[in-house]
């Protein structure tokens, strides 16, 4: 069974300093990776993506993948209260397929 | 991102009626649409994968008769939850797939049924 693991938190990090969230995946097919941010009774919002080794940066968010490692990761930067929500971390195999989520990692940026 | 809507946003009902809820994709044409269920402080459930023209393929303890989904077009899908009761009091959300395997979600629906 595909899986997708994530520390469910609190991570509690200070207001301007860097988050940290990572994700592990159990299938090596899997091909696509995303970040979602979820406030609390809303839907998920997508962040970003990322399909090849290495990081992709967008703006304070910048997410690290590490095929080999079969691992994930978030960074955000210059964190800010309004950052506070639960982050899914997403996995699939391919363009056409379901998603695979984690349970997601709370996170709280105390001022 | 894509726009993904949802009608209603929220709705009460009494047990043993259906209550249909609506997914539409706004500025893009999806093939394939997903609803999920989400109870409170507990993740997302996938309850079904809904392609445009044919059958909804249903996740493992879904029952299909009471949960109907429709992808009648390229921008509609509809999930109908029928004969409601308590226990599917929840929150629902579509998305919709897009190029590159993304999901955009839709604001969800909270449906309570009394």
């Amino acid at each position: 069974q595909k899986e997708v693991e994530q520390n469910s938190g609190p991570l509690s990090v200070p207001e301007g300093a860097i988050a940290s969230l990572n994700c592990t995946y159990s299938d090596r097919g899997s091909q696509s990776f995303f970040w979602y941010r979820q406030y609390s009774g809303k839907s998920p919002e997508l962040i970003m993506f990322i399909y090849s080794n290495g990081d992709k940066e967008d703006g304070r968010f910048t997410a690290q993948l590490n095929k080999a490692s079969q691992y994930v990761s978030l960074l955000i930067r210059d964190s800010q209260p309004s950052d506070s929500a639960t982050y899914l971390c997403a996995v699939s195999y391919s363009s056409a397929s379901k998603i695979i989520f984690g349970s997601g990692t709370r996170l709280s940026i105390r001022p | 991102g894509a726009v993904v809507s949802q009608h209603p946003s929220w709705v009460i009902c009494k047990s043993g009626t259906s209550v249909k809820i609506e997914c539409r994709s706004l500025d893009f044409q999806a093939t394939t649409m997903f609803w999920y269920r989400q109870f409170p402080k507990q993740s997302l459930m996938l309850m079904a994968t809904s392609n445009e023209g044919s059958k909804a393929t249903y996740e493992q303890g879904v029952e299909k008769d009471k949960f109907l989904i429709n992808h009648a077009s390229l921008t509609l899908s509809t999930l109908t939850v029928t004969s409601a009761h308590p226990e599917d009091s929840s929150f629902y959300i579509c998305s919709a797939s897009g190029r590159a395997g993304e999901q955009f979600f839709g604001p969800g629906t909270r449906l309570t049924v009394l």
